[in-house]
């Protein structure tokens, strides 16, 4: 059973250009979450979804910002026109809808993200 | 949910039992404690979690003092692979809502020396 798989691993953006990043959730589970890390500090929760649902995005910045999560396909965490405050590791974590199941929280490897 | 405080930093030497302490004293009583550990530029790793009752699984054990208002996570040999920062955190179980976010601090850093 493969773990949460996020694409990149690194990814290098100048300033005013969009970066994607993709979340591949463990297999069976439904529930995907997004934290930042910025340098030196503790990771912060940004959104929380489920297919085709954005449930809480509290922690998301107003603008620039998007998340997504297709009923097909990865969830997409969308940052238009970058800044160099952007740079950050972004972290997907996913968990399996059923409580009944093991519902904790499993955090792929992360995306660093380095606007230049 | 409930605050949580832990050192910033501790030592243990490898081979020897790790205990990292958590302070929660305003946990309510559905709150869970959580522990998840960083390795260095890798993503956050369940460790394990528990209610009231001590848990042990195959990385960890957890000790949860009876009034709940503290804890102690113990890796019982610790390895040099072990070093990394360890979050205690306090939160209602179960997915679904707002309820599920994580909420990190700082965390201990616990280095496993030679």
């Amino acid at each position: 059973n493969a773990g949460v798989m996020q694409n990149p691993r690194h990814l290098v953006r100048r300033r005013g250009q969009e970066a994607r990043l993709r979340c591949s959730p463990m297999k069976g589970h439904s529930h995907v979450y997004w934290y930042r890390q910025l340098p030196e500090e503790g990771l912060k929760f940004m959104v929380y979804l489920q297919k085709e649902n954005i449930i809480d995005e509290s922690g998301m910045p107003k603008e620039r910002f998007s998340a997504e999560f297709p009923k097909e396909g990865p969830s997409i965490l969308r940052i238009q026109q970058v800044v160099r405050g952007d740079s950050a590791a972004y972290f997907c974590a996913s968990s399996h809808p059923d409580r009944r199941m093991n519902t904790e929280a499993f955090f792929g490897q992360g995306t660093r993200l380095t606007v230049v | 949910d409930a605050k949580t405080t832990q050192p910033t930093s501790m030592d243990c030497a490898e081979g020897r039992a790790a205990n990292l302490p958590c302070n929660h004293s305003t946990i309510s009583g559905n709150e869970y404690v959580y522990w998840y550990r960083q390795i260095h530029s890798q993503g956050p790793q369940y460790i394990i979690h528990g209610l009231k009752n001590n848990e042990t699984n195959e990385m960890a054990s957890l000790i949860i003092t009876e009034d709940r208002k503290s804890s102690t996570l113990i890796l019982p040999h610790a390895t040099l692979r072990d070093t990394a920062v360890y979050y205690c955190i306090v939160r209602v179980a179960g997915s679904g809502g707002s309820n599920y976010k994580l909420t990190f601090g700082k965390g201990t850093l616990l280095t496993v020396n030679p």
